[in-house]
């Protein structure tokens, strides 16, 4: 099984400015994914990204991108050019290639700042 | 593509009842996975479904219990219900090897 933590309960950002939300994560898979979700008012989980991990390279998604860091088994989110509607609860979740049991970390709440 | 549909969205149940929920999951989608996001205990992995049977389960009591038919749709139960139970409930389907992807959820309160 994984264990995910996002140290960040809270952040703030200026619109248009950018802002990381971290992740760090221990897994006994030898292969795994991990991704990001959000979940606004609505409660309705959005994929975000998600990174392979046997893929050196970090996934990129137009202003979303992860710094993935294996052995430090980190994985962060970097959210570029910040717009009022990036507020919202980002989950950070952790799951073995052959499964589809995630595991989430607490979440942190992304406020944006006009 | 119709997304994956939980039903009912809401539910209030009495202590000592019990439940289903449903989750027809995106067509093509054999893996199906439930849920339960509380204040308190954050996001919860309850259990896994693939093929109409059971893969993984979380740490949750036995009166927290599922299945999955031949269509890939599954439902959830829980029998005796507790305050504690009161919870929003997501289902989420994929395909083996890429991202989950999540109804809207049931809220159930207790009471």
């Amino acid at each position: 099984a994984q264990t995910v933590t996002q140290s960040q309960p809270e952040m703030s950002v200026q619109e248009a400015e950018t802002v990381t939300l971290s992740c760090t994560y221990d897994t006994s898979e030898s292969d795994y994914y991990l991704f990001w979700y959000k979940q606004p008012p609505s409660r309705q989980m959005i994929l975000v990204i998600r990174q392979e991990a046997y893929k050196q390279q970090n996934a990129t998604e137009n202003r979303f991108s992860v710094n993935f860091q294996k052995a430090a088994k980190s994985f962060s989110l970097k959210i570029s050019d910040s717009q009022l509607g990036d507020a919202a609860m980002y989950f950070c979740a952790c799951t073995g290639r052959n499964n589809n049991d995630m595991r989430f970390g607490a979440g942190t709440r992304l406020t944006v700042k006009p | 593509k119709a997304g994956v549909t939980q039903t009912p969205r809401y539910l209030i149940k009495t202590r000592g009842q019990q439940v289903t929920l449903s989750c027809s999951p995106i067509s093509g989608h054999r893996s199906v996975s439930w849920y339960q996001q509380t204040p308190g205990q954050g996001l919860q992995f309850l259990f896994e479904y693939f093929s109409e049977t059971q893969r993984n389960k979380g740490n949750f009591p036995g009166r927290f219990s599922g299945r999955q038919f031949s269509n890939s749709r599954s439902e959830m139960n829980v029998s005796t219900l507790e305050l504690g139970d009161s919870a929003l409930y997501l289902c989420a389907s994929g395909i083996i090897g890429t991202a989950a992807f999540f109804g809207q959820g049931t809220r159930l309160t207790v009471v």
